[in-house]
């Protein structure tokens, strides 16, 4: 079975610059995660969908960052304006079934640099 | 709120065993999941407990005590392709899964 795909791989933008990053999960998942993790750091839970609806967003920095999950499939993120500190890379999972009784099946990320 | 607590850095020797515990605090708990993360990879799951004991799945195992809040991975005959990172991750109230900050293991000859 394909993995979850993410797009792009890298990106570097001047900060106040926007960007989006795209999900797929994989086929089936109803349960999609998007985490920022820093250099060193463990992975950070930005925001959790339960079909395309929010489970949490309780640490997405709502001033700057959106999230959707279109027909509960795929999903973009976004931050506009970014700031130096925004980067890090960001992954998306996704996981079968409601948690908190399966794994979450990570994508490779997005390694964002903010200049 | 939810916080978990790893050792950030564990030395262990080709061949031998090495232990990565686990502490938690969470406003509600369903279960203690492990990840594994090579440099410049994407995490992997390796186990989830949810109930008290020991589960094993090959070289690995993990140890979950709810009433410690604790809980700890057991890596055997490590192999230099161990050398990564290990996030201990909880499943807690509203179906959240929290992630620790890490260990970084390091398998020397």
């Amino acid at each position: 079975e394909a993995g979850v795909a993410q797009s792009p791989r890298y990106k570097i933008i001047e900060k106040r610059q926007s960007v989006a990053f795209w999900c797929n999960p994989i086929s089936g998942h109803a349960t999609l995660y998007w985490y920022q993790q820093i250099l060193g750091q463990g992975p950070k839970l930005l925001i959790q969908f339960q079909n395309n609806g929010v489970v949490d967003d309780s640490q997405l920095p709502k001033d700057r960052f959106s999230a959707e999950r279109l027909k509960g499939v795929d999903s973009t993120l976004k931050i506009q304006p970014a700031k130096l500190e925004d980067s890090a890379v960001y992954l998306c999972a996704s996981s079968p079934t409601v948690p908190p009784n399966t794994e979450a099946f990570f994508g490779q990320g997005t390694r964002l640099t903010v200049v | 709120g939810q916080s978990l607590e790893q050792p950030s850095e564990v030395t262990a020797v080709e061949g031998a065993i090495v232990q990565i515990n686990c502490t938690y605090q969470t406003s509600g708990f369903y279960g203690l999941s492990w990840y594994q993360q090579h440099d410049g990879g994407a995490p992997t799951f390796l186990s989830y407990n949810a109930l008290d004991g020991l589960e094993e799945t090959g070289r690995f195992s993990s140890f979950l005590s709810r009433s410690d809040s604790y809980g700890y991975l057991l890596l055997q005959e490590l192999q230099m392709k161990d050398s990564a990172s290990y996030f201990c991750a909880v499943s807690g109230g509203y179906q959240k899964v929290t992630f620790g900050t890490g260990t970084k293991l390091q398998v020397i000859p």
